[in-house]
């Protein structure tokens, strides 16, 4: 089956510095990946959807310039969180789509905790 | 148009016990209804998905059950176990142009022994 692996699973970092969130996609071509955020208790909210090769569309209010992403070849894209800020904490997860039979396939997801 | 509406918001059943979640839609364009399973620290795994071809669709315990003149769909988990004890998650989407997935509230399942 497709598999998508993200990294770090769990990153701590502190106020001001970057972090940089790997996803593969493992055995298949990812045509598009997305990033969500997801809070405790609460559903996915999707940050920005990026195809190979072009620039990444953001969703109203994620702010492109301190997250972003690169999606440079069809098996890997990242997402940096730049200036990390307390408020950024959370849990970040990515999904790749690669078409056929695949659907959607999710990442393990990464804690971010901004100290 | 976009939304999805899911319930319950959490669920409880003893172990042997069908769990039933509920979701309805309202985009009718939407034409993938996938149902996702989430643990703690852990992202979704998908758990069954279902076309707007068919109104039911089983593998193993899971069964999903979809109304397209009602707009809705659901989740049956037959025999709960306390492993299913999980968040779940439906979602739909317009496959055919590679759209995002719009996801429901959420429902956190527990299974008590």
């Amino acid at each position: 089956g497709a598999v998508v692996s993200q990294h770090p699973s769990r990153v701590i970092c502190k106020s001001g510095t970057s972090v940089k969130i790997e996803c593969r996609s493992l055995d298949f071509q990812a045509t598009t990946m997305f990033w969500y955020r997801q809070f405790p208790k609460q559903s996915l909210m999707l940050m920005a959807t990026s195809n190979e090769g072009s620039k990444a569309t953001y969703e109203q209010g994620v702010e492109k310039d301190k997250f972003l992403i690169n999606h440079a070849s069809l098996t890997l894209s990242t997402l940096t969180v730049t200036s990390a800020h307390p408020e950024d904490s959370s849990f970040y997860i990515c999904s790749a789509r690669g078409g056929g039979i695949y659907g959607y396939t999710f990442g393990s997801g990464t804690r971010l905790t901004v100290v | 148009q976009q939304q999805v509406k899911q319930s319950p918001q959490s669920l409880i059943v003893q172990k042997g016990g069908i769990s039933i979640i509920n979701c309805a839609y309202e985009n009718t364009a939407f034409d993938y209804f996938p149902w996702y399973q989430q643990f703690p620290g852990k992202g979704p795994a998908l758990l069954i998905a279902i076309r707007p071809d068919v109104s039911e669709k089983k593998e193993g315990r899971f069964t999903i059950s979809f109304n397209k003149s009602a707009k809705q769909f659901s989740l049956h988990i037959m025999d709960s176990q306390p492993g299913d004890s999980a968040t779940y998650f439906c979602a739909a989407s317009i496959e055919t142009s590679g759209s995002r997935l719009t996801f429901g509230e959420g429902t956190q399942l527990t299974v008590n022994p």
